[in-house]
Formats: C-alpha cells, sequence, structure tokens
C-alpha cells in the first residue's frame, strides 16, 4: 500500500525564519510531487511541483526531491504569519487511489 | 477553485436519508475525484472517475456512490446517511497524472 507520511506538527517558527516541512513516501515507483497549502475552512490549493531530483524554487518557496531517499521537502524563506496553514504533501503515481496525500503539517509563523 | 463548483456548501441532514453533492468543472479534464477530509485523518479517496460512465472505489467508499454521466458532472450519493459520514467533502480534477485541483468543499453534518 503506498502511503505518504508527514509530521503533523505544529511547527512554529519565528517571523522571518526559515520553515522546512518535510515528507517521506513508501514506493520508489512514484512519479511526480506536490505540495498544497490549506488555510482553516478552506480547499488545498497547489503551491508547487516537482518531478526530478534536486531543488526547485519559486518566490520564498523551494521544494527538494531525493529520490533515492524517497524523500520530499518544501522550505519557506522569510516566513510570514500570512504562511501559517496546513501543508499538504501529495505523491503521484498516476491516477486515482495512485494519488496519495499525507496527513498534513501545521505551520505556525508567529509575529 | 476556479473551473470548479460544489453543491451544497453546507447541508444538514438526519441519520437514515439521501444525500447527493454535486461536483460541476468547467476545464474538461477528463479525471474526477470526490474526498473526505476529517480531523486525524487527511484527505481520504472516496471513489474517482476516469471517464463519463467510467468511475472506481477509493479508500473509504462503503456507504458511497457515483455517477458521471457527463464530462462536467460528478455526483456523490450517500444512500442512507449516517453520523459517521459528518464531514468536509472536497471534489478534485486532473489531467491524467498531473496537478489535482480542488473545489471549494462541502460541509455536511448528519444528526
Amino acid at each position: 500500500q503506498k502511503e505518504v507520511e508527514q509530521n503533523s506538527g505544529p511547527l512554529s517558527v519565528p517571523e522571518g525564519a526559515i520553515a522546512s516541512l518535510n515528507c517521506t513516501y513508501s514506493d520508489r515507483g512514484s512519479q511526480s510531487f506536490f505540495w498544497y497549502r490549506q488555510y482553516s475552512g478552506k480547499s488545498p490549493e497547489l503551491i508547487m511541483s516537482i518531478y526530478s531530483n534536486g531543488d526547485k524554487e519559486d518566490g520564498r518557496f523551494t521544494a527538494q526531491l531525493n529520490k533515492a531517499s524517497q524523500y520530499v521537502s518544501l522550505l519557506i524563506r522569510d516566513s510570514q504569519p500570512s504562511d501559517s496553514a496546513t501543508y499538504l504533501c501529495a505523491v503521484n503515481w498516476g491516477y486515482g487511489q495512485n494519488f496519495v496525500f499525507g496527513p498534513g503539517t501545521r505551520l505556525s509563523v508567529l509575529p | 477553485d476556479a473551473g470548479i463548483t460544489q453543491s451544497p456548501r453546507h447541508k444538514v441532514t438526519e441519520t437514515g436519508t439521501p444525500v447527493t453533492l454535486r461536483c460541476h468543472q468547467t476545464e474538461n479534464h477528463r479525471y474526477m475525484y470526490w474526498y473526505r477530509q476529517d480531523p486525524g485523518h487527511g484527505l481520504r479517496l472516496i471513489h474517482y472517475s476516469y471517464g463519463v460512465k467510467d468511475t472506481d472505489k477509493g479508500e473509504v467508499s462503503d456507504g458511497y456512490s457515483v455517477s458521471r454521466s457527463k464530462t462536467e458532472d460528478f455526483l456523490l450519493t450517500l444512500e442512507s446517511a449516517t453520523s459517521s459520514q459528518t464531514s468536509v467533502y472536497f471534489c478534485a480534477i486532473s489531467e491524467g497524472k498531473e496537478t489535482q485541483y480542488f473545489g471549494p468543499g462541502t460541509r455536511l453534518l448528519v444528526l
């Protein structure tokens, strides 16, 4: 069974610091990886996708993928209180049941 | 949420009554999904569709049925609602193995 794991948190960081969110997955056959942000009471929204090993940067966000270690992370630089949300990691081994979400990590950025 | 709507957005019903939730997309994406989200469980896949009249079960399909008679509409039916089906329901769409995009969600309370 394909599984995606994340620390549930809460992860608390001061404003302006770097927040580091981690995700591990169970199956090496994974094809693509996604980070979603979900504010309380709202639907998940896509932050970044990453498909190959290494780093991918988009503004203050950097996704890092290491397929050999089955590990994907999200770094948020210069964290802002508006970044306080739950971050969901998703791994795609295909469609349907092969698109699996982790339980999410709750991030709190303290002013 | 652009291109995906869910109706109703909120519903209160009684145990034993049938309930139908509707997801409508304007993106012409092939794949559509129904998830439920509960505290401590993250997003769990109920059913998904890979084309008109083509559907399959997800992780938590018991007590739910779906139908897709048109590309743009995916219906989720609770044949006889139970209190354990109180949840937030999200519809999502994707084009193949790519990113899933989520609707705004439906909050269902079964009394």
